[in-house]
């Protein structure tokens, strides 16, 4: 069975300074990984994704992150902190090549971002 | 070219009534998932189709709860009767497969509210 843990619930950052939101997953299958950001009262828009090939993806927005098998971790880290930012984030696991459907998503981390 | 579209996006009803939420998946998509989110639970997946057909329904909480997919670009999930625990948002998303499901684009979300 795969999970997802993002460790924190809540994040505080300051204007510019770099942001990291952690995630650590669980898969017996190469994973197909994804951040997700909701904007308050909004839906999920895709922010980036690691399928296979390089380790290290870029997103929109600034965002990045990079596939650690070693670590089973697929962290979120952006360099400078806008306020336009503040959202939700969610981190989301599916197995790699598998036809599930299935999209197993953290419980998300808040970004705060203040000036 | 519009994303997912869902309506309403906001409907308060009273205990014991039906309820129906509606989704518009985008044009060519062949996955259509149903997904809800509390505050308890985070995001869950209810339901999803592929090619109108549904896949897997595991994630339905009850007999109460059903979903359709009459065509290729029209869904409903319905509640009947509703309880004040099914508050709570509503998402629809869909993917194009073609063998391998991606990534999901998610509509902005029903969020429905029972007293």
């Amino acid at each position: 069975a795969q999970s997802v843990t993002q460790l924190g619930s809540h994040v505080s950052v300051s204007e510019g300074a770099l942001v990291l939101l952690r995630c650590n997953y669980s898969s017996s299958v190469p994973p197909y990984l994804f951040w997700y950001v909701q904007y308050p009262n909004q839906g999920l828009q895709l922010l980036l994704k690691y399928t296979t090939g390089a380790t290290l993806v870029k997103g929109i927005n600034g965002f990045e992150a990079e596939f650690k098998k070693s670590e089973t971790s697929f962290h979120l880290t952006k360099p400078s902190a806008h306020m336009s930012d503040a959202a939700e984030y969610f981190c989301a696991v599916s197995e790699g090549s598998s036809n599930t459907g299935k999209l197993i998503f953290g419980q998300g981390t808040t970004l705060q971002v203040k000036p | 070219d519009a994303g997912v579209i869902q309506s309403p996006r906001h409907e308060v009803t009273e205990m014991g009534q039906e309820v129906t939420l509606r989704c518009k998946p985008i044009s060519g998509h062949d996955y259509l998932f149903w997904y809800r989110q509390t505050m308890m639970r985070g995001l869950e997946l209810l339901i999803y189709f592929n090619n109108n057909v549904p896949i897997d329904d595991s994630g339905m909480p009850e007999d109460r709860f059903s979903a359709k997919m009459p065509n290729a670009s029209f869904s409903t999930l319905k509640i009947q009767p509703s309880e004040p625990r099914d508050s709570a948002v509503y998402f629809c998303a869909s993917a194009l497969g073609r063998g391998k499901i991606i990534y999901r684009f998610f509509g902005p979300g029903t969020r429905l509210t029972v007293l």
